[in-house]
């Protein structure tokens, strides 16, 4: 089966730091999604790109935080400076949307993050 | 803007039906039914489309009003491969996801 392969799996640092995590999209997949999760604010939609190119934005905290497509196989999400209200699990997600419509998203495992 | 699920959480018997809403208040492409389990990530159930259709998934279906803005997922004869937090993602613009808080189902044996 084909998957979204997200590294790493877990990170712990230091505030102040900077954290990269990296996203592999499945292949034929157009757009490409970074959400962050965490028990109070449930699954946040922070950035999205539609054949590499960002559509939104919004929900990042711009100071901190960049997101972009280097090209079709990688995806990647910084922080910089990491604080410990980052800590949260980051999960990009894949899919198809068409003329037509969207169809279902295929997300990766997740990135553990841990700010200290 | 984003949806809200009712009810936060249930806890069945095996054998026992749920139904689980999500409403909207933007007008909606589709709707969008995942379930994610402890520590995974979430698994995509169905896509429903505007013209109020039903899809089905084993004993998993659901609906969509497009005048209501409002899906249901329903489960019927729940087993215990059922349990987990179910998300409904709405998509307000063409392919953008929004996920509402989810509804934790437990079903016990």
């Amino acid at each position: 089966d084909a998957r979204v392969t997200q590294t790493p799996r877990h990170k712990v640092t230091e505030m102040g730091q900077e954290v990269t995590m990296r996203c592999q999209p499945i292949l034929g997949h157009n757009t490409v999604f970074w959400y962050r999760q965490t028990m109070m604010q449930g699954l946040e939609l922070l950035a999205y790109f539609r054949n590499r190119a960002p559509l939104d934005d919004s929900g990042m905290p711009k100071d901190r935080f960049s997101a972009e497509m280097p090209d079709a196989t990688l995806a990647t999400l910084k922080i910089q400076p990491s604080e410990p209200r980052d800590s949260a699990v980051y999960f990009c997600a894949s899919g198809l949307v068409t003329g037509g419509g969207s169809h279902g998203y295929t997300f990766g495992s997740g990135t553990r993050l841990t700010v200290v | 803007q984003q949806p809200v699920q009712s009810p936060q959480a249930v806890i069945l018997r095996e054998g026992e039906d749920a139904v689980i809403n999500c409403s909207s208040s933007k007008a909606l492409y589709s709707v969008h039914w995942y379930r994610q389990k402890h520590g995974e990530a979430p698994i995509f159930l169905m896509i429903l489309l505007k013209g109020g259709e039903q899809k089905g998934h084993d004993k998993i279906s659901a609906s969509f009003n497009e005048k209501k803005q409002q899906s249901s997922l329903y489960l019927t004869a729940s087993q215990l491969s059922y349990s987990g937090t179910y998300f409904c993602g709405t998509e307000i613009l063409r392919g953008k996801l929004i996920f509402g808080q989810g509804t934790e189902l437990s079903v016990k044996p």
